[in-house]
Parts: structure tokens; sequence; C-alpha cells
């Protein structure tokens, strides 16, 4: 079965100073991996996504993913927080073959002035 | 290009009553999928469409949960009747694929508070 765990509900960081976001995922083959955010009252946006080829992949908004099969990690970092960067973000596992995604619980950022 | 469109984006119920959800996709995109994401959770799919069918509906609540799509474009999600557990953000997102890595583009939801 697919999971994904985001640990910390919750990361506050001050303006400027580094983003890191975790999210672990269970699964039997790698899998495709992807980071949403969701800013307060609209739906999902995709940040980026890894599916095969370079592990660090990069995506909008200065964000960036490492895929770490050894570590199951997909972890999503910012070298620089801005205050437009609070939200939620959302990590999600597809299976290869499957249709389905899998959310995590979500990480709130705040972030501080 | 417009996204995907969901209306209403608030609705106030007391339970037992019925209660609908509209879902205009991407255009031309075939795969749509409804997802409920409970306050302070990830989303979690309730059924997905390829065109017209229903092709992944094993986590929809058959007693009181229904949805159409008809002709493969809009959808309709319906509770009848309504319960406090089913306050929630109902969310529709579209895809131009299903599976691997098709990316999902979401709607802004539907904000359902039962009373």
């Amino acid at each position: 079965a697919q999971s994904v765990t985001q640990l910390g509900s919750h990361v506050s960081v001050s303006e400027g100073a580094l983003v890191l976001l975790r999210c672990n995922y269970s699964s039997s083959v790698p899998p495709y991996l992807f980071w949403y955010v969701q800013y307060p009252n609209q739906g999902l946006q995709l940040l980026l996504k890894y599916t095969t080829g370079a592990t660090l992949v990069k995506g909008i908004n200065g964000f960036e993913a490492e895929f770490k099969k050894s570590e199951t990690s997909f972890h999503l970092t910012k070298p620089s927080a801005h205050m437009s960067d609070a939200a939620e973000y959302f990590c999600a596992v597809r299976k290869t073959g499957a249709n389905n995604l899998f959310f995590g619980t979500g990480t709130r950022l705040t972030v501080i002035p | 290009e417009a996204g995907v469109v969901q209306s209403p984006r608030y609705k106030i119920i007391e339970k037992k009553q019925p209660v609908a959800f509209w879902c205009n996709p991407i255009s031309g995109h075939n795969t749509l999928y409804w997802y409920r994401q409970n306050l302070g959770q990830g989303p979690e799919l309730l059924i997905r469409y390829e065109n017209e069918e229903a092709v992944d509906d094993s986590q929809l609540p058959k007693d009181r949960f229904s949805a159409e799509r008809l002709k493969g474009v809009d959808s309709t999600l319906k509770i009848q009747p309504a319960e406090l557990g089913d306050s929630a953000v109902y969310l529709c997102a579209s895809s131009l694929v299903s599976g691997d890595a098709g990316e999902l583009f979401f709607g802004e939801g539907s904000r359902l508070t039962v009373l």
C-alpha cells in the first residue's frame, strides 16, 4: 500500500532562512513523487514532480526536492524563504502504472518577517 | 486557458439535507477526480472518471454519495442526506492523461459545512 508521511504539521522559518519540509514514502517500487502547494481558500498547485532520471528536481518559485531512494525520502527545500511562501504543502505519491495519488497530511509553512 | 471551475465555493446546510457540487474540468481533459479534504488532512480520492465512466469509486460512500459525469465533461457530486461528518472541502481535479506522471489540475474546492 502507498503511504506518505510528512514530518511536522507546522514549520516556521524566518524570512530569508532555509525552508526544509520533510516527506517520506513507503512503496515496494520507486513511485512518482509530487509536491503540491495550497494557498488559503485555493486549490492545490503542482510545485514539482519526480518521475525518472535526475534525482534533484527543480520546481516553481525557487523550490527543489531530491529523491533519495535509500532513505525513501523526497524532502522539499528552498534556500531563502519569502513571505509569499506561507501556505500548506502536500507531498503525494503515485505508484507507477497506478492512477491514484496518495497525499500526506500536509505541512503548514509560516514565514516570520 | 480556464482552469478547473467548481461551484458553489461555500455551502452551509443542516444535517439530513441534500447538497450538490458541480465541476467543469479543463477543456480536453478526459480524466476527472473528486477528492475530499478534511480539516488538517490531505485530499483523499472519492471517485475517478475516464471520460464518462467511473473507473475507481471504491472510496465513495455509496449509501449517501453519488456522482455523474454526463457526456464526459462536467461532473456533479451529490450527498443525500448529509451528515455532520461530511463537513469538508470537496476538490475536483482533472488531468489530460491518467496514471504515471500526469499532472492533476485542481479547482478551488467547495467547502461544505453541515450543521
